[in-house]
């Protein structure tokens, strides 16, 4: 069973709703990131927390709005999306500050706007 | 910012045969490079990974290289069975917790 666990699995939700996504590791990283995932394109990175500050931001839309409470949680909490946010949604955790340390993947949540 | 590029997007093989896939990166600064296979309907896990103080790395049937020089490094897959089926991404990543992916490769092995 994966160490990073992400709820829901799967979302659906309308463009005026406002919902949050959250993800939990076991692994004791002090790093923990969201990615989205499209089809037919690399994993975007949206959001990096080391030792719960945010240290990247890849100019994601307002409309994704990150949320790091201690080193094994991890929210996005969602408001207005648009369609084209459909997407995997994927939350990662690392051991480390100096990206050589491998991620480890929760099993993402299949958002779909509509 | 760093670029990786992946080739190719689809792959087929018959069973038994090798498997290559291929990337390329273009900040000199990135130093740790980690593959991973994700089937279909679960998340990316990590199958081999190379630090840049490494020409090549092999774990039974997987094996990666790395040209430092060139900024290119590839993944290896050998007598290939049908669960080695799956969409595999390789990365980059320099020192600050940034991991640049490729756009993946979709292996069908064929039984």
């Amino acid at each position: 069973e994966t160490g990073v666990t992400q709820t829901p699995r799967h979302l659906v939700m309308g463009m005026t709703n406002k919902k949050s996504l959250k993800c939990e590791q076991h692994l004791g990283h002090n790093a923990m990131y969201w990615y989205k995932q499209s089809a037919k394109k690399p994993l975007e990175l949206m959001f990096v927390y080391s030792l719960e500050e945010r240290v990247e931001n890849n100019s994601v839309p307002s409309r994704f709005s990150p949320e790091c409470p201690n080193s094994s949680h991890l929210f996005l909490h969602l408001h207005t999306l648009q369609p084209e946010d459909s997407a995997l949604y994927l939350c990662a955790s690392s051991q480390g500050s100096q990206g050589n340390s491998p991620l480890h993947f929760g099993n993402g949540t299949r958002l779909t706007v509509t | 910012g760093e670029n990786v590029e992946q080739h190719p997007s689809t792959l087929s093989v018959q069973e038994g045969d090798s498997a290559v896939i291929k990337c390329t990166y273009s900040d000199s600064a990135s130093n740790y490079f980690p593959w991973y296979k994700q089937e279909l309907g679960k998340r990316p896990q990590l199958i081999i990974d190379i630090r840049s103080n490494v020409g090549e790395k092999k774990d039974q049937r997987i094996a990666v290289t790395l040209n430092k020089t060139a900024k290119h490094f590839s993944l290896h897959i050998t007598e290939t069975q049908p669960e080695d089926s799956a969409v595999y991404f390789c990365a980059a990543s320099t020192t600050g917790n940034q991991f640049y992916f490729g756009t993946g490769t979709s292996l069908t092995v064929i039984p």
